[in-house]
């Protein structure tokens, strides 16, 4: 089975300072079809997990430019250029090129 | 507007068994792969089940064994997860998630395992 790891599990950021968070899966994610099933999923305190990113690099309709992934083949970074305080919450990325795994997630705070 | 309303979430017994259901709205829930993900109290998501879109696929976690099935009724929008010899560790709130790439979720839905 895939396993993803993030990394750090923890991370305090001051607003307006730039944040990233590392997510390596045990194998390659790139699919068959040639694409790579790697998503990012922010959950905000008390709700429902929200998509952020898809295939990568890929932003959701409605996600602010400050949010942007990159990476290829087990490595990848979700990026938050400037941190607001709308950010906290916990971040997971998601593989689904091999069946689906999530990673632990990121605990974001603001300091 | 996509909607995914999860009901079903209760308190059950040790060995005991429970359907959940999803009720889609907002997109041609037919055309969509359907999935279970769950997330126990104060810990992480995990995927539990996927459905492709006839139904004709089904793929489950490994911790699964056996005791979930999946499944949906296109002519309904509505998506099922059957849970069967339900164990402690299966308490979670069960999240019904849209299309191969999760792209939205519903609310959840409760399940406790207790005697």
């Amino acid at each position: 089975d895939v396993v993803l790891t993030q990394s750090p599990l923890s991370l305090p950021v001051t607003v307006g300072q730039p944040a990233s968070i590392s997510c390596r899966s045990s194998q390659s994610l790139v699919f068959t079809d040639g694409n790579t099933y790697l998503n990012w999923f922010q959950q905000r305190p008390g709700q429902s997990p929200r998509r952020l990113i898809y295939k990568v690099s890929n932003r959701d309709s409605g996600v602010p430019d400050r949010f942007s992934g990159s990476g290829s083949g087990t490595d990848f970074t979700l990026k938050i250029s400037r941190v607001e305080p709308e950010d906290v919450g916990v971040y997971y990325c998601m593989q689904g090129s091999h069946k689906y795994t999530f990673g632990q997630g990121t605990k974001l705070e603001i300091k | 507007e996509v909607q995914l309303l999860e009901s079903g979430g209760k308190v059950v017994q040790p060995g005991g068994s429970l359907r959940l259901s999803c009720e889609a709205s907002g997109f041609p829930f037919r055309t969509y792969s359907m999935n279970w993900v769950r997330q126990a109290p104060g810990k992480g998501l995990e995927w539990v089940s996927t459905i492709t879109n006839t139904a004709k696929v089904t793929y489950y976690a490994d911790f699964v064994q056996g005791r979930f099935n999946i499944s949906r009724d296109n002519s309904k929008n509505t998506l099922f997860l059957h849970m069967s010899s339900l164990r402690a560790e299966d308490s979670a709130v069960y999240f019904c998630v849209k299309g191969a790439q999760f792209g939205n979720w519903g609310q959840g839905t409760p399940v406790i395992v207790s005697s």
